[in-house]
């Protein structure tokens, strides 16, 4: 079966301007969260979403938004890019209570803010 | 609060060797732990998983063991091959759906 699809891929974008990630998660899967991966910090956990309620958020700025949709689909918005928020973005899915299941996760969106 | 701390990289190895990659963790109650690896230009896979005390996560010919006493969950694996090449990471979920990661192991396997 199709795993986790986030769209686009690669992208470059410059400061102060605002940026749409996708995420679409496997099929039957309600449990979306999204993390941001940097050299410097590592994996850091953005939001959850459950059945499109944002169930808990990570400590970012309000520039860090998102939302899901009723098919589970998923987006996340960053608004007045600046340098820092280059990272590899990563998508999760799970089925259930997402964390005893294990996510599974997309191969991610890579964002440059140049 | 939360955290996990595993050991620093990079790892490399010779085909057939030993392997182990610490990690120990940091939170109140039971948490459940988790191995993810990350291939290159990829997203990560779940490796394995133990969600209670004393239990052993195996997949692929790796195995951690849950160690409640020493808040450990060390990844083993008795003969590494080219192809397990990757980062390695280390994750514990406490309440509510949230990862805590470690910051990732770089394991280089060489012929």
């Amino acid at each position: 079966k199709a795993g986790v699809t986030q769209t686009p891929r690669y992208l470059i974008k410059t400061r102060g301007q605002q940026v749409t990630l996708s995420c679409s998660p496997i099929s039957g899967h309600r449990s979306v969260s999204w993390y941001q991966q940097t050299p410097g910090q590592g994996l850091q956990f953005l939001f959850e979403y459950f059945s499109e309620t944002q169930r808990n958020k990570g400590n970012f700025p309000g520039r860090f938004s998102g939302r899901q949709f009723s098919n589970s689909r998923s987006e996340m918005n960053v608004s007045t890019l600046e340098l820092g928020d280059s990272a590899l973005y990563l998508c999760a899915s799970s089925f259930g209570d997402g964390g005893d299941y294990g996510y599974t996760f997309g191969s991610g969106t890579r964002l440059t803010v140049v | 609060g939360n955290s996990v701390t595993q050991m620093e990289g990079p790892v490399t190895l010779s085909e057939e060797a030993f392997l182990t990659i610490n990690c120990t963790y940091t939170a109140t109650g039971y948490p459940s732990l988790f191995w993810y690896v990350q291939y290159p230009g990829e997203g990560l896979q779940l490796l394995l998983k133990a969600t209670k005390a004393d239990d052993k996560g195996s997949n692929k010919g790796f195995e951690a063991t849950y160690r409640k006493e020493t808040t450990s969950f060390h990844l083993e694996k008795g003969s590494v091959q080219v192809s397990d090449s990757a980062v390695y990471f280390c994750a514990l979920k406490h309440t509510g759906n949230q990862f805590y990661f470690g910051t990732g192991t770089s394991l280089t396997v060489i012929p």
